[in-house]
């Protein structure tokens, strides 16, 4: 399975400024998902990332919000823009080959 | 779109009692299961997953899984839980081999002494 190293692990910021997680594979992979789990819930997808391509995002979430880059197969960012309270959230990136392999997650808290 | 139940919000257990998790899928076609764990403060971790063959599927620390397709379920068990095993326990589904997971909401386990 693939390994991902995902940074920062935690961060606490102010609301208003944006904040960039940076995720790292040590293989090729096709596509990379991105998730936020707010506290006490599941995780929900936020963007599928293809590399060459836009980013799918999935209802609830825009790319002005949560702009994602994917600039080659083992490597993508997500920035949390413009941030309020309520973006206070684990997020999590993820790809798939020969199951699902996720990242550490980063635990993001706005205040 | 293909979503995911889990019955059970919060279960609460003694130990050395037994462990069952519902899930419930939607989705009609071929399907990937998979059960993850999540202990407090920590990230996930995959407990087993299903792709095809043996519909009873053995994962790691004593859990296992049985896919009933013509229930749509993916059941969790454990025969006989222990105070480690509080934690959150999340169904997860994918209908291929590139699509992402659909979570269920969780269900939380505590177990007592």
């Amino acid at each position: 399975s693939a390994v991902i190293s995902q940074k920062p692990s935690r961060d606490i910021c102010q609301r208003g400024t944006s904040l960039t997680i940076q995720c790292q594979v040590d293989s090729q992979v096709t596509m990379m998902f991105w998730y936020r789990q707010q506290p006490g819930q599941s995780l929900t997808l936020i963007a599928t990332a293809n590399q060459g391509s836009e980013a799918t995002y999935e209802s609830g979430f825009v790319i002005d919000k949560f702009p994602i880059s994917r600039p080659n197969l083992t490597f993508s960012t997500l920035t949390v823009s413009n941030m309020s309270p309520e973006d206070s959230s684990i997020y999590l990136c993820s790809v798939v080959g020969n199951g699902y392999t996720f990242g550490s997650g980063t635990r993001l808290t706005v205040v | 779109a293909q979503s995911v139940s889990q019955h059970n919000h919060h279960v609460i257990l003694s130990e050395a009692a037994s462990l069952e998790l519902g899930c419930n899928y939607s989705y009609g076609g071929t399907v990937n299961l998979f059960w993850y764990v999540q202990y407090p403060g920590q990230h996930l971790q995959l407990l087993l997953k299903y792709f095809s063959g043996d519909p009873l599927v053995k994962g790691i620390k004593g859990f296992e899984a049985e896919f009933i397709k013509s229930k749509f379920s993916f059941n969790l068990r454990k025969p006989s839980v222990q105070w480690s095993d509080t934690a959150e326990y999340f169904c997860a589904v994918s209908y291929s081999g590139n699509t992402p997971l659909a979570f269920g909401k969780g269900t939380r386990l505590s177990v007592i002494a």
